[in-house]
């Protein structure tokens, strides 16, 4: 099974609300991904978790937060958003040396974000 | 840093046509390489990638990918293309370091006429 999930699917909020996405996988990943992806444009790193600790973090904005509670979930935590921040926001994972297939990246369907 | 260009921003080919997507990349070592594919609104497919051993490698839906060391590219083909191929290409490619320096190509948009 090769199989990332997000909820929720799509999402409308205001610059003053606070939500969270949510991904999981149970594929004993243990690296975890959230890319950002604007229309017609490749999508763009924003964080990776490698063993539970945040080991990159692309420069992102601070109202967007990252948590990874355990080895199967990766939240997105999303408060004052800006409407340019509206984008499909996908999370990825994958295996680490040692796991076999390193560096392959299955991703989830993403959660589309629309900020008003 | 590595990085990926695809040269083509949008591709048309008839439905029965064979196809090919163009993929080269930039990075001092043997990289890994992958093809993902993207339907509208979706998240990204793993359509196949190579580690290292036979340069052609088979992926799903009927996908194929040659890696050419000496043209530093990672074309993909598919010898005869169905309506529901329509949808957008993306090559990345991973550093052997445990693959978080994954850098994606720009996308080509394949549509295909009936």
């Amino acid at each position: 099974d090769t199989e990332v999930t997000q909820t929720p699917k799509h999402l409308v909020m205001g610059m003053t609300n606070k939500k969270s996405l949510k991904c999981e996988q149970h594929m004993g990943h243990r690296a975890m991904y959230w890319y950002k992806q604007k229309a017609k444009k490749p999508p763009e790193l924003m964080f990776v978790y490698s063993y539970e600790k945040l080991s990159i973090n692309e420069s992102v904005p601070s109202r967007f937060s990252p948590e990874c509670p355990n080895s199967s979930l990766l939240n997105l935590h999303l408060h004052a958003l800006q409407p340019e921040d509206s984008a499909l926001y996908l999370c990825a994972s994958s295996p680490l040396t040692g796991q076999g297939a390193e560096g392959t990246q299955y991703f989830g369907p993403g959660t589309r974000l629309l900020v008003l | 840093a590595q990085s990926v260009t695809q040269p083509d921003i949008h591709i048309t080919v008839s439905e029965g046509a064979s196809l090919e997507l163009r993929c080269n990349y930039s990075y001092g070592a043997t990289p890994y390489l992958f093809w993902y594919v993207q339907s509208p609104g979706q998240g990204l497919q793993l359509l196949l990638k190579y580690f290292s051993g036979d340069t052609l490698v088979q992926g799903i839906k009927g996908f194929e990918a040659e890696f050419k060391r000496s043209q530093s590219s990672f074309n993909l083909r598919k010898p005869s293309v169905h309506w529901s191929d329509a949808a957008e290409y993306f090559c990345a490619v991973g550093a052997r370091n445990y693959g978080q320096n994954f850098v994606f190509g720009p996308g080509t948009r394949l549509s295909v006429l009936p």
